[in-house]
C-alpha cells in the first residue's frame, strides 16, 4: 500500500519567509511525527499528533514553528520567518493504533534558507 | 531523559564478514528499542523493534539484534554483509513510561562494505 508522503520534496526560500511542508501519513494510522535531520545529525523530535490533537509539542525549537493536522489525515508543518539555521531534512512519520510503537517514515523535505 | 548513543560513526567490513553497529541506551523504565536504515536520498526504513520477550530479535534483510539489559545495549548485527548494506543505520529508544511516544535516535553509523 501507499507509503507515507511528503511534499514538496525540496524547498528553497528567502530567509524570513514563511514555509508550509505537508505530510499525507499512511491510512489509519492514528500518530503523525515530525521530525528534523540536520546535515549529518541525527533526528531532532518537533512533534507528537494522536489524532487531531498534539500532546506532545515539546521539540518545537520556537514559536516560529507550529502545526496542525486534519482529523486523522494530513499534517503541515509551518515555519515562519524562516532562518538559516532552519535548513534541514523535515521528517514525517506515522504509526498504527494499536501499540506495535514502530514509525513508518515519509521521503521527507529538504528545506534550504538562504 | 531518555538517550542514546552510537559510539561509532563509520563502520568499514568487507562482504561477506559479519557486521556489528553499536547502540547504547539510557531510559528510566525498560526500554522500547528500534533500528532504524536510511539510504542515501530517501526516507528512513524500519528494519526491526525490541518491545519484549526474546532478546534476540530478527528483522529485515537478514539483520538481527541482541538486547542486553545488564549493558544496555542493543547492537545490530548481520552475519554476512553485502554491499547492498551500505547505509546510515539509527538506533531509536522509546521510554514507555513516558507520556510522549517520541522516538530519540542517536546521531547514527554509517556502514560501509566493500569488495
Amino acid at each position: 500500500g501507499a507509503g507515507v508522503s511528503q511534499s514538496p520534496s525540496n524547498k528553497v526560500t528567502e530567509k524570513g519567509k514563511d514555509v508550509e511542508l505537508r505530510c499525507d501519513p499512511i491510512s489509519g494510522h492514528t500518530a503523525l511525527y515530525w521530525y528534523r535531520q540536520r546535515l549529518g545529525q541525527g533526528l531532532e523530535f518537533l512533534i507528537y499528533f494522536q489524532g487531531n490533537s498534539a500532546p506532545d509539542k515539546s521539540g518545537l525549537p520556537s514559536d516560529r514553528f507550529s502545526a496542525e493536522r486534519t482529523g486523522e489525515s494530513v499534517s503541515t508543518l509551518t515555519i515562519q520567518r524562516t532562518q538559516q539555521e532552519d535548513s534541514a531534512v523535515y521528517l514525517c512519520a506515522s504509526s498504527p493504533p494499536g501499540g506495535t510503537y514502530e514509525q513508518y517514515f515519509g521521503p521527507g523535505t529538504r528545506l534550504t534558507v538562504t | 531523559a531518555q538517550s542514546v548513543a552510537q559510539p561509532e560513526d563509520q563502520v568499514n567490513v568487507a562482504e561477506g564478514n559479519p557486521l556489528t553497529v553499536k547502540c547504547t541506551y539510557s531510559v528510566s523504565g525498560n526500554p522500547y528499542l528500534f533500528w532504524y536504515v536510511q539510504y542515501p536520498n530517501r526516507g528512513l526504513q524500519f528494519l526491526l523493534k525490541y518491545i519484549t520477550g526474546d532478546n534476540l530479535v530478527k528483522g529485515s534483510y537478514g539483520f538481527e539484534a541482541e538486547f542486553n539489559k545488564s549493558q544496555t545495549s542493543f547492537h545490530l548485527k548481520k552475519p554476512s554483509a553485502l554491499v547492498s548494506d551500505s547505509a546510515l543505520y539509527f538506533c531509536a529508544v522509546r521510554d514507555p513510561t513516558g507520556t510522549a511516544s517520541k522516538l530519540t535516535f542517536g546521531t547514527g553509523t554509517r556502514l560501509q562494505v566493500t569488495l
